[in-house]
């Protein structure tokens, strides 16, 4: 079945650090993939999102670029702030309505002054 | 507007009490899902709705687990007999239309059991 794998956690750097979180997906077809952010105390939110192959999803000063034939999509961040620290959550999903998201484990983020 | 918001925000039950836990999506959203959180860990599937038709239930981990969207709108899930193993968080989230959008996730509800 469709799963994710990312980069265990805790991953900790100073400010202005560059930031790489490994994410890899197995599916069947051609998901949709996503990476999710889950500040404290607050809700999952969207962070960005690609469709197709090769296409690059980009918020906030993140990236990640769909990579079918490494099936990866690794967030990548040039230089990150304290605000940055969060749970951040590699996710797919296929394309209908009633396409649950699976998501990985979770990467927790923090972000020294 | 208002996000997807749900209640109670926490709940403590006493194994083997009946919980009933509610979603209110965002106004007019078509989809609705159930989602569980382990401590630690991402999020996990349980059901979706569309509208008022539960569509897909394969995530429900036993037939203590029931889920309701009578109207199409608001959602209840219901755990019966509730047991230690079903202490996580339980997130609810909606999304706009019959094709696949973004999914908005409510603030979730913290269940503890004791």
């Amino acid at each position: 079945g469709n799963s994710v794998t990312q980069m265990e956690g805790p991953v900790t750097l100073s400010e202005e650090a560059f930031l790489t979180i490994n994410c890899t997906y197995t599916a069947t077809g051609y998901p949709s993939l996503f990476w999710y952010v889950q500040y404290p105390g607050e809700g999952l939110q969207l962070l960005l999102k690609a469709t197709k192959a090769d296409d690059k999803g980009s918020n906030k000063g993140f990236e990640a670029t769909y990579r079918k034939e490494t099936t990866s999509f690794h967030l990548e961040k040039g230089s990150v702030q304290v605000s940055d620290s969060a749970v951040y959550f590699c996710a797919l999903a296929g394309y209908s309505s009633a396409s649950k998201i699976i998501f990985g484990s979770g990467t927790r983020l923090s972000i020294r002054p | 507007g208002a996000g997807v918001s749900q209640s109670p925000r926490y709940k403590v039950a006493k194994r083997g009490q009946d919980v009933a836990l509610r979603c209110d999506p965002i106004s007019g959203h078509v989809s609705l899902f159930w989602y569980q959180q382990a401590l630690g860990q991402g999020p996990e599937f349980l059901t979706y709705f569309q509208n008022e038709a539960q569509l897909d239930k394969s995530g429900l981990p036993s037939d203590r687990f029931f889920a309701e969207r009578p109207e199409g709108s608001v959602s209840t899930l219901k755990i019966q007999r509730t047991q230690q193993e079903d202490s996580a968080v339980y997130l609810c989230a909606s999304s706009s239309t019959s094709v696949w959008e973004t999914q908005y996730f409510g603030p979730g509800t913290r269940l503890l059991v004791l």
